[in-house]
């Protein structure tokens, strides 16, 4: 079965470091988001991209928070510098749009800043 | 203030039981899709429901989709430990950026 693919699964940082998450979406998908899960907040997107370009990044601290797709195999989210508040498991989804078969979701990266 | 709002938050119920969780709104979706998140995994699809009033039905689980597009519900017929998850609905939101939103999610435990 075609997966997501995220790196790391666990990431455990200072706080004031910078961290880099990164996604493989299933190859021939058009679209890629972010979201990030807390039991507090749920699940909030913070990026979106079709066809490589950002389309919302509404939900993303831009401050410290920046999201790119360098290529189409290769979508990251990076933090910098980070906060013990960004403790949280981020997820990577991809999907082909149109299409009415929903998103694909990878496994997530734990982050825990201390 | 969540766009899509989803009841019970908690549901803990014995083996064999039915059940139903709910999804609403105040805005009108032009689909909505439910997953199901098992820890330390990502969401995974189960449905996507298109037109009002539609029913989908994936073995013991049964979708509607409401009829004004606003609200949804899934019901669980005999529920069986393997059903034990967060379910999360989901639906497109945002004009012609059609960002996928979720719901607050509903977590069940179902007791062997």
């Amino acid at each position: 079965d075609a997966r997501v693919t995220q790196t790391p699964r666990h990431k455990v940082t200072e706080m004031g470091q910078e961290v880099t998450m990164r996604c493989q979406p299933i190859l021939g998908h058009n679209t890629v988001f972010w979201y990030r899960q807390t039991m507090m907040q749920g699940l909030e997107l913070l990026a979106y991209f079709r066809n490589r370009a950002p389309l919302d990044d509404s939900g993303m601290p831009k401050d410290r928070f920046s999201a790119e797709m360098p290529d189409a195999t290769l979508a990251t989210l990076k933090i910098q510098p980070s906060e013990p508040r960004d403790s949280a498991v981020y997820f990577c989804a991809s999907g082909l749009v149109p299409d009415s078969h929903g998103y694909t979701f990878g496994s997530g990266t734990r982050l825990t800043v201390v | 203030t969540q766009l899509l709002e989803q009841s019970p938050q908690f549901l803990s119920i014995q083996e064999g039981e039915n059940l139903t969780v709910y999804c609403n709104s105040s805005s009108v979706f032009s689909s909505l899709q439910w997953y199901r998140q098992e820890p330390g995994e990502g969401p995974v699809l189960l449905v996507t429901v298109v037109t009002g009033g539609e029913v989908k039905k994936l073995k013991r689980l049964t979708f509607q989709f409401g009829d004004a597009r606003k609200d949804s519900s899934l019901h669980i017929t005999a529920a069986q430990p393997g059903d034990t998850g967060l379910y999360l609905c989901a639906g497109p939101y945002g004009g012609a950026t059609n960002k996928l939103i979720f719901g607050t999610g509903t977590l069940l435990a179902v007791q062997p």
